[in-house]
């Protein structure tokens, strides 16, 4: 079966980092995904991570541990406009080529 | 522009009507997706679509229906044997194995 666990919310100043967490328990593995979504709105890509370690681009960076079914998402020097929900989702398992998405974590910055 | 559209954006249906959500993508993408997003919630698959004339249930696909005919299009069908419609739902598409696009989303309320 699939598992993702993410924590529900949090809250973050402006022009600080936030760390997001994403645990994942998975009957197969291809890749995870970290996704955002404002309000109303279609969920847009951030990043993937398929081998172990640190990706990064721009002011985001996501984390991969394939051996302890981590990940996280790394946003530095935050601005009002990154507050969303992200999304951890993970893929393809093996009963096809679909993302299993977690609950999605919704992160309020505040000035 | 390629991309991927849904309509309507909202919704509005008396309960015990079948109600049918268009999809269509331009991006020549093989692979189909329906989710359905409830308010502060993850996405949940509804159906899948790997190639035309061929599609598979996701995790919630009682009192759904879908077709794909043709390789740009998936829609998706909410029939009266769905207890609970209201919701928002999101089309996605993607090649195999890689990244989905989303559409903007279709928000039904079921009167």
């Amino acid at each position: 079966g699939q598992n993702i666990d993410q924590p529900t919310e949090m809250t973050a100043t402006e022009g600080a980092i936030v760390q997001i967490n994403c645990t994942y328990q998975t009957s197969g593995f291809n890749g995870l995904f970290w996704y955002q979504q404002h309000a109303g709105e279609a969920p847009t890509f951030l990043s993937y991570n398929v081998l172990d370690g640190l990706e990064e681009k721009g002011r985001f960076s996501s984390f991969l541990s394939r051996s302890k079914g981590y990940s996280y998402l790394l946003l530095k020097e935050l601005q009002m406009k990154d507050s969303a929900s992200y999304l951890c989702a993970v893929g393809p398992n093996n009963a096809g080529n679909m993302l299993t998405f977690g609950g999605g974590t919704r992160l309020m910055v505040k000035p | 522009d390629g991309g991927i559209t849904q309509s309507p954006k909202y919704l509005f249906r008396k309960e015990g009507q079948n109600v049918t959500l268009s999809c269509e993508q331009n991006l020549n993408h093989d692979a189909m997706y329906w989710y359905r997003q409830d308010p502060g919630q993850g996405l949940r698959l509804i159906y899948y679509s790997q190639i035309v004339n061929d599609f598979q249930k996701g995790d919630i696909a009682e009192g759904y229906s879908v077709s794909r005919e043709k390789k740009e299009s998936f829609p998706l069908t909410v029939t009266s044997a769905q207890k609970n419609p209201t919701a928002f739902y999101l089309c996605a598409s993607s090649i195999l194995l890689g990244e989905q696009f989303f559409g903007p989303g279709t928000r039904l309320t079921v009167l």
